[in-house]
C-alpha cells in the first residue's frame, strides 16, 4: 500500500460527459502529480501540483484541469469526454524535501480506470 | 513524448535465471528511477539512481547509469515468478521543486516461468 488513495477505481462514462477524479496523498507529501496510461501513448505526465500551486504542466489537455486544495487533495476534471481519453490515471505524490537518494521518488495510487463509451 | 525506451519490450526467462532490461534516454537527467507495475496496478519504486553515480544495489536489484550513452540497465538476479510484471524506466529532467516530472519508457513486460 502507497498511502495515496485514488477513487473511483473503475468509471464508464459516454462521450461529452464530464468526470472528476479524486486523489489523497501520502500524508506529508506536498506534492502531487497526474499522469496518464493508455496503450498508444504509454504513461504520460499531465500535471503536478506543490502545496496548493501548479508547479508543472505536461501534456494535458484543455478539455482537462486539475486543483489541489488546502488539505493537499487532489482533483482532476475531465470535461467533453472523446473516445480516446479512455485510460488508465494515476496520482502520485511526494515530498521534495527528502534528503538525500529519497528525493524524487514517487508513490502512486492504484490508479482509476475510465473507460468512455 | 517518451524520453526513454526500453529494450527489450518482452522478456520471457525461468525462475533463478538473470533478467537484464535497458533503457535509452535523450536529454540530460537529474536522475532516473526503475518502477514495476503488475497488471492493471499501481507503479511501485524499485530505485533511483542519480546523474553522479554510476552503479546502485538494492537487495536482488542493481541499475548501472552510463550519462555519455545515455542509457540505463536494470538487472533482477535469481528470478521469482512473484517478478513478473512491466518494468519501466522514468527520467527526471527537472531541478529544484519540479522532482517528479518524470517521462517513462514503454516498458519491458518481464515473465517469469516456475
Amino acid at each position: 500500500d502507497s498511502g495515496v488513495t485514488q477513487t473511483p477505481k473503475h468509471l464508464i462514462t459516454a462521450t461529452g460527459q464530464r468526470v472528476t477524479l479524486r486523489c489523497s496523498p501520502r500524508s506529508g507529501d506536498l506534492s502531487v502529480y497526474w499522469y496518464q496510461q493508455s496503450l498508444d501513448q504509454g504513461l504520460q505526465f499531465l500535471i503536478q501540483y506543490y502545496n496548493g500551486e501548479e508547479r508543472a504542466k505536461g501534456n494535458i489537455l484543455e478539455r482537462f484541469s486539475a486543483q489541489q486544495f488546502p488539505d493537499l487533495h487532489s482533483e482532476l476534471n475531465l470535461s467533453s469526454l472523446e473516445l480516446g481519453d479512455s485510460a488508465l490515471y494515476f496520482c502520485a505524490s511526494s515530498h521534495p524535501g527528502l534528503a538525500g537518494g529519497r528525493a524524487g521518488e514517487l508513490f502512486f495510487g492504484e490508479g482509476s480506470r475510465l473507460t468512455v463509451l | 513524448s517518451q524520453q526513454g525506451e526500453e529494450d527489450p519490450q518482452a522478456l520471457s526467462i525461468q525462475e533463478g535465471e538473470n533478467a537484464t532490461m535497458n533503457c535509452s534516454y535523450k536529454t540530460s537527467i537529474n536522475n532516473l528511477q526503475w518502477y514495476r507495475q503488475n497488471s492493471g496496478r499501481g507503479l511501485v519504486h524499485l530505485i533511483l539512481i542519480r546523474s553522479n553515480e554510476r552503479e546502485k544495489h538494492s537487495g536482488r536489484l542493481r541499475v548501472t547509469l552510463d550519462t555519455s550513452k545515455k542509457s540505463s540497465s536494470l538487472l533482477i538476479t535469481a528470478s521469482r515468478a512473484a517478478d513478473t510484471a512491466s518494468y519501466f524506466c522514468a527520467t527526471d529532467a527537472e531541478r529544484g521543486t519540479s522532482y517528479g516530472k518524470l517521462t517513462f519508457g514503454q516498458g519491458t513486460i518481464l515473465t517469469v516461468h516456475p
